[in-house]
């Protein structure tokens, strides 16, 4: 049972470029999410999902899309990278509201990206 | 908004008690997280706190006052692998409805040293 499965784990890339970094659980869990972690700021929220076909936005979403075709993915685009967006990205995911759900996350591994 | 504030680095002995604060200011506070990082790895459940008081896991205990808006997280017998940074996480759904998010407050380093 993989859980949560992040990729690429790490990623190199120039300015202006287009990166994906996908995201995969085998939960199915009804929320997804994104954050980056940056020193000094902690691990912030880009965007999130509540299901498939609904988004919404975090507190740091601009320069990134998201999109959830199926409950299992949730990949996140940076459409034209900038070196600002050098960071450590995780996906997490938590279960469907209800009374077992305490609202934990279940984080992915990370996935490390460089923009030169 | 938002604010959540802990210690950015601790230092402990081997063996001894540390205690990790976290203090919060939100509106729709719903529960209190805790989780650990160690580097270079995703964030793991800790603790989770939703009424006043210490719940007790292990040599880890987490304390929280709603009135306070305060948190700790106190590891007790430290070891070396105690060494990570633990993240302060405060639920809440600002505008009353029924969705709502983690926020995590920049986190503390602590070091273990022998």
């Amino acid at each position: 049972d993989a859980g949560i499965t992040q990729s690429p784990r790490y990623k190199i890339t120039e300015t202006g470029r287009q990166v994906t970094l996908m995201c995969h659980q085998t939960w199915s869990h009804s929320y997804m999410f994104w954050y980056r972690q940056d020193l000094g700021h902690g691990l912030r929220l880009i965007y999130y999902s509540a299901a498939a076909d609904i988004t919404d936005k975090g507190e740091v979403p601009d320069g990134y899309v998201v999109s959830r075709s199926k409950t299992e993915n949730f990949p996140l685009t940076l459409e034209s990278a900038t070196r600002s967006q050098t960071s450590v990205y995780f996906c997490a995911s938590r279960r469907t509201s209800g009374s077992s759900d305490t609202g934990e996350l279940f984080f992915g591994e990370g996935s490390r990206l460089t923009v030169l | 908004g938002q604010n959540i504030d802990q210690p950015t680095e601790m230092t402990a002995t081997e063996g001894a008690i540390v205690q990790i604060n976290c203090t919060y200011q939100t509106s729709g506070f719903n529960g209190l997280f805790w989780y650990q990082q160690h580097a270079g790895e995703a964030p793991t459940f800790l603790s989770y706190n939703v009424l006043d008081g210490l719940e007790e896991k292990g040599r880890f205990s987490s304390f929280l006052s709603r009135s306070k808006g305060y948190s700790y997280l106190l590891l007790k017998e430290l070891q070396m692998k105690d060494s990570a940074s633990y993240l302060c996480a405060v639920k809440a759904a600002p505008s009353g409805a029924g969705s709502y998010q983690l926020t995590f407050g920049k986190g503390t380093k602590l070091s273990v040293i022998p």
